[in-house]
């Protein structure tokens, strides 16, 4: 069965300093990769995906992830934080050969920049 | 081109009534899916649907619940005799394939008084 896990509920970074949100998943096939943003009592904006292709892959807003197949882990970066990245994130995933189209979500993590 | 509508944006419903969530997908998604997420909680799957099919239900409670996404018109998300537990948002998003990003509309709240 597919899983996503979250492990920090919240993460706390100073301005200007680099973030990173950690993410493992776990499926049976090849996974499909996602993150998305959550801001106060609105929906997920997509922020960015891996499919194939390079490993290292770029989003919206600065942000990159990087995808480890032998650690399945999907971690998001960004350089330099911006006190406006403060917000819940969401990494997902999809079983791309299972025929399983469904995202499952991880529980989220906050991200608080401080100023 | 517009993004995923849902509406309401806010519906609050006695216990016993009926709520029915309404979601519009971006033009030329023909994939949606709904989720319910809970204050502080996560995005729990319920259903997705392609049009006038049902594909994945796994995720839906198995009495009072139903989804239905017709040849014509929007998704639609039904909930039977609502009880206090069903209040949550409900998230719909949509695709236009199985191979891309899924995008997700704003949300509906509903509160069980």
């Amino acid at each position: 069965a597919q899983s996503v896990a979250q492990p920090e509920d919240q993460v706390n970074v100073a301005e200007g300093n680099p973030l990173t949100v950690k993410c493992t998943y776990s499926v049976s096939g090849n996974p499909y990769l996602f993150w998305y943003v959550q801001y106060p009592n609105r929906g997920l904006q997509f922020l960015l995906k891996y499919i194939t292709g390079d490993n290292l892959v770029k989003g919206s807003y600065g942000f990159e992830a990087e995808f480890n197949k032998s650690q399945t882990s999907f971690h998001l970066k960004k350089p330099s934080a911006l006190v406006s990245d403060s917000a819940l994130y969401f990494c997902a995933v999809r079983d791309g050969a299972s025929g399983t189209y469904k995202y499952i979500f991880g529980t989220g993590t906050r991200l608080k920049v401080l100023a | 081109n517009a993004g995923v509508m849902q509406n309401p944006r806010h519906l609050v419903r006695r216990r016993g009534q009926e709520a029915r969530l309404r979601c519009s997908p971006m033009k030329g998604h023909s994939h949606v899916y709904w989720y319910r997420q809970l204050p502080e909680e996560g995005l729990k799957f319920m259903v997705y649907l392609q049009k006038e099919n049902i594909i994945d239900e796994s995720g839906m409670p198995k009495e009072r619940f139903s989804a239905e996404f017709p040849k014509e018109g929007p998704s639609i998300l039904r909930i039977q005799q609502v009880v206090r537990g069903d209040s949550a948002a409900y998230f719909c998003a949509s695709s236009p394939n199985t191979n891309t990003e899924a995008f997700f509309g704003q949300g509906t709240r509903l509160t069980v008084v």
